[in-house]
């Protein structure tokens, strides 16, 4: 099955250590997301990557690194200097809109998440 | 990017249509209304999106007023697995970023 997959579903770390977030997909997707939520908001942008080795800052990257090594694969380390992690973290892909310049291609796939608990 | 406005919660009847409404008064011509949603604590799914036209699919139908200030998600015969947190977003056509606001929770009532 073609899907979007995050790892590990749960996960606690002690305050000041960092720790990644898994993410694959394997759709074919040339871009991928990572977004934060918070409870009772909505999504939040930390970052996004267009194409394999360029990725670039969304709102709120301040504390987060990412790598884009793959197509297939966009990690997310949440850092030390990240203030506030506990959150529901969510990973997602679609194809490049900024090729086709075309609205229609570029449903986002949304992941299930990995909600993070620093404790 | 546009701003949407869409109400806190609506409740609805089992079987009964579920009109979601969302005001884009600042919408420009290059942007696309998307509809999203999310059952608590899984990732948003794709619902439907339309530039000016009416659009339906199997999920849903989506009207949008002709001066495109405004639209509404129809789910004709919403079931209890559609309760669940609706998010209007307005895309610009020229890139692929999401702006997510706070939606519409949708409970649907037995």
């Amino acid at each position: 099955d073609g899907g979007i997959t995050q790892s590990p579903k749960y996960l606690f770390r002690k305050e000041g250590q960092n720790v990644t977030l898994s993410c694959e997909q394997n759709l074919n997707h040339d871009a991928m997301y990572w977004y934060r939520q918070d409870p009772g908001q909505g999504l939040r942008l930390i970052y996004y990557s267009q194409i394999v080795n360029d990725f670039q800052k969304g709102d709120i990257a301040e504390g987060y690194s990412v790598s884009r090594e793959k197509k297939e694969s966009f990690p997310l380390t949440v850092t030390s200097a990240q203030k506030n992690p506990t959150a529901f973290y969510l990973c997602a892909s679609s194809f490049d809109s900024l090729a086709s310049r075309d609205a229609d291609v570029n449903e986002q796939f949304f992941g299930p998440g990995t909600r993070l608990t620093v404790l | 990017d546009a701003k949407t406005t869409q109400p806190p919660s609506m409740d609805c009847a089992e079987g009964r249509a579920a009109n979601l409404p969302c005001n884009h008064s600042t919408i420009s011509g290059n942007e696309y209304v998307y509809w999203y949603r999310q059952i608590h604590s899984q990732g948003p799914q794709y619902i439907i999106h339309g530039l000016k036209n009416n659009e339906t699919n199997e999920m849903a139908s989506l009207i949008i007023t002709e001066d495109r200030k405004s639209s509404t998600l129809i789910l004709p015969h919403a079931t209890l697995r559609d309760t669940a947190v609706y998010y209007c977003i307005v895309k610009s056509g020229a890139t692929n970023k999401l702006i997510f606001g706070t939606g519409t929770l949708l409970a649907v009532q037995p």
